[in-house]
């Protein structure tokens, strides 16, 4: 079957940098994308890679190793609004996409 | 704002009553999808319509029915409802349902059947 895994929660502190991890085993890849949702909110389209490497933007950046089906959000200079759920999605071969669970993210003082 | 609005953001109904769910898109997309988001749960896509063309029907049971007018508006016709249908029902819409698309979200209806 295909699924994707994250870590259901993480914490860290204001300031600081934290790393979101996802992996994934679906058949095929065409993509793959980070949202954010606050609680009670719309998901928002954060980040989308398809290649290999790095893509920044802004505090945010993401990383993408397809050998590896590996793929992580890194959040720099945390602030107290972005305490969020952040939700790994997959794009599979015959362009549909496979969601994580989510990670609720909790920024502390 | 992300360009997808909802209404109604919340509902409560009984099992036998029926409601709607409504979705508008102002983006000029000509895809828009129906998805179920459960606590602690990935999300679960129930219909795909593009270009008002049903394109997926994920196995959705048939108390759960879809209706997309045209390609700015999609509804959720619900009826006969189950207490596990209660969730947070989320509309999205793309520029196309295949290629390179990024889906834009509405904001949800939080159901609660009781």
């Amino acid at each position: 079957g295909q699924n994707i895994d994250q870590p259901t929660e993480m914490t860290a502190t204001e300031g600081a940098i934290v790393q979101i991890n996802c992996t994934y085993q679906t058949s095929g890849f065409n993509g793959l994308f980070w949202y954010q949702q606050h609680a009670g909110e719309a998901p928002t389209f954060l980040s989308y890679n398809v290649l290999d490497g790095l893509e920044e933007k802004g505090r945010f950046s993401s990383f993408l190793s397809r050998s590896k089906g590996y793929s992580y959000l890194l959040l720099k200079e945390l602030q107290m609004k972005d305490s969020a759920s952040y939700l790994c999605a997959v794009r599979d071969s015959n362009y549909q996409l496979i969601w994580g669970a989510g990670t609720k993210l909790i920024i502390k003082p | 704002e992300t360009g997808v609005t909802q209404t109604p953001r919340h509902l409560v109904m009984g099992m036998t009553n029926k409601k709607s769910l409504k979705c508008e898109q102002h983006l000029g997309h000509n895809a828009m999808y129906w998805y179920k988001q459960s606590a602690k749960k990935p999300l679960e896509l129930m219909f795909v319509y593009n270009f008002k063309e049903q394109t997926e029907n994920n196995s959705v049971p048939s108390r759960f029915s879809p209706e997309c007018p045209n390609s700015s508006h999609l509804f959720l016709h619900l009826h006969t409802l189950q207490p596990e249908d209660s969730a947070l029902y989320l509309c999205a819409s793309s520029q196309a349902r295949d290629g390179q698309e990024t889906q834009y979200f509405g904001p949800g209806t939080r159901l609660l059947v009781l």
